[in-house]
């Protein structure tokens, strides 16, 4: 089983649709939860990090973090084609900067 | 422009052949990091330096090796040993104080075919 697990997708969505992507883990210890953006051919960007429990949002994009559940989530509202893009979710314990990825989901906003 | 700039963005090599990809960055960054990337397995660390002239070992380090010697460079090299080398690498760095952990600044990417 991987420590971190997500749906590859593709998910294809209308534009103004509100995406929601998903990821959950198995390692208790990680603390700090990231959702990179990857156009591409391109390398990720950070787009959202959310420490322990909770919400946290930026615009259009929350993140949610359930630890007890070990289950993260990024809600994009208003969705548009710009939003398309694979979306990877990454966490660590704290130490080192050494991240464990998923494995990525691919998102297609449609016109 | 601050960044992290790779190089080549492709490159064909054939079997037996020793290939070095190139990562510098200008963003004054402790640590750097090699990432392969791969259909279905997200990325996966390769090596890691938090400080020059030390690096360290990640999840899949076996047949790359990597180098330190300034603090703005840190080219891969993909050895014959590598017995699937054909991936997609990322070149990654962040400041080792000041930041979030798990913040990372990627480059472009470097896509390596074996033919």
């Amino acid at each position: 089983q991987k420590e971190v697990e997500q749906d590859p997708g593709p998910l294809s969505v209308p534009e103004g649709a509100i995406v929601s992507l998903n990821c959950t883990y198995s390692n208790s210890a990680f603390q700090y939860f990231m959702w990179y953006r990857q156009y591409s051919r391109k390398g990720p960007e950070l787009l959202m990090y959310t420490y322990s429990s909770g919400n946290k949002e930026d615009g259009r994009f929350t993140a949610q973090v359930d630890k007890s559940s070990k289950y993260i989530s990024l809600f994009i509202r208003d969705s548009q084609p710009s939003d398309s893009a694979t979306y990877l979710c990454a966490m660590c314990t704290g130490g080192g900067n050494k991240l464990t990825f998923g494995t990525g989901t691919q998102l297609k906003v449609e016109l | 422009d601050g960044g992290i700039t790779q190089s080549p963005k492709y490159l064909f090599r054939k079997e037996g052949q020793n290939v070095t990809l190139s990562c510098e960055q200008n963003l004054n960054h402790d640590a750097m990091y090699w990432y392969r990337q791969d259909p279905g397995q997200g990325l996966r660390l390769i090596y890691y330096s938090q400080i020059v002239n030390d690096f360290q070992k990640g999840d899949i380090a076996e047949g790359y090796s990597v180098s330190r010697e300034k603090k703005e460079s840190f080219p891969l090299t993909v050895t014959s040993a590598q017995k699937n080398p054909t991936a997609f690498y990322l070149c990654a760095s962040s400041p080792r104080t000041g930041t979030l952990p798990g913040e990372l600044f990627f480059g472009e990417g470097s896509r390596l075919t074996v033919l």
